[in-house]
């Protein structure tokens, strides 16, 4: 099983709708979950930190989190094409920061 | 947020010369920085933790000879490709760590090596 593991897509989501990014991960004891976001050709940009079971907004994203079912996600609300990207779900492990492959978005303008 | 710079962006190199990249922390102190390879439509693979004042630690299968990791001040650590070969083009990209605890990296820009 993969450490990390996120729906390669590409996910297609309408102008103004809600993308919803999902991510799984395989160790337990992991503590810190982020999301990047990858233009292409670009280096990945922090979106999102969470710690804690629930849910953390900040602006028109929104993460959740669940420990018990090893699950975090992204929501994405009144999507814009400028969030056309790939989203990155990472983990710490250890004193390291493991990435999932990423989830590509897509929004139709 | 913190800034991390790289240089350089883009570099192209004959087979068989070395390669250096700077990594550098703008406006904190990084004890820890971190480097990461990218293939095309391939996720971030980590090659190395750079620990200022210490030896690097390797990923396995990263070959610590070929890839030298200098981590001399709070604010810099520099790979080098040695002796490059074609495979060894991709996308470097470094992370930094705030040195006042939190796991959160902030990545620089990115360096795209070409070996021809």
């Amino acid at each position: 099983q993969k450490e990390v593991e996120q729906n390669s897509g590409p996910l297609s989501v309408p102008e103004g709708a809600i993308a919803s990014l999902n991510c799984t991960y395989s160790d337990r004891v992991s503590q810190s979950f982020f999301w990047y976001r990858q233009y292409s050709g670009k280096s990945p940009e922090l979106i999102m930190s969470i710690y804690s079971n629930g849910d953390k907004e900040d602006g028109r994203f929104t993460a959740q989190l669940n420990k018990a079912s090893q699950y975090v996600s992204l929501l994405i609300r009144d999507s814009q094409p400028s969030d056309s990207a790939t989203y990155l779900c990472a983990v710490n492990r250890d004193d390291k920061i493991i990435f999932g492959k990423g989830t590509r978005l897509h929004i139709l303008p | 947020g913190a800034v991390v710079s790289q240089h350089p962006s883009w570099v192209i190199c004959k087979s068989g010369t070395s390669v250096k990249i700077e990594c550098r922390s703008l406006d904190f102190q990084a004890t820890t920085m971190f480097w990461y390879r990218q293939f095309p439509k391939q996720s971030l693979m980590l090659m190395a933790t750079s620990n200022e004042g210490s030896k690097a630690t390797y990923e396995q299968g990263v070959e610590k000879d070929k890839f030298l990791i200098n981590h001399a001040s709070l604010t810099l650590s520099t790979l080098t490709v040695t002796s490059a070969h074609p495979e060894d083009s991709s996308f470097y990209i470094c992370s930094a760590e705030l040195a006042v605890a939190t796991d959160t990296q902030y990545f620089g820009p990115g360096t795209r090596l070409t070996v021809l």
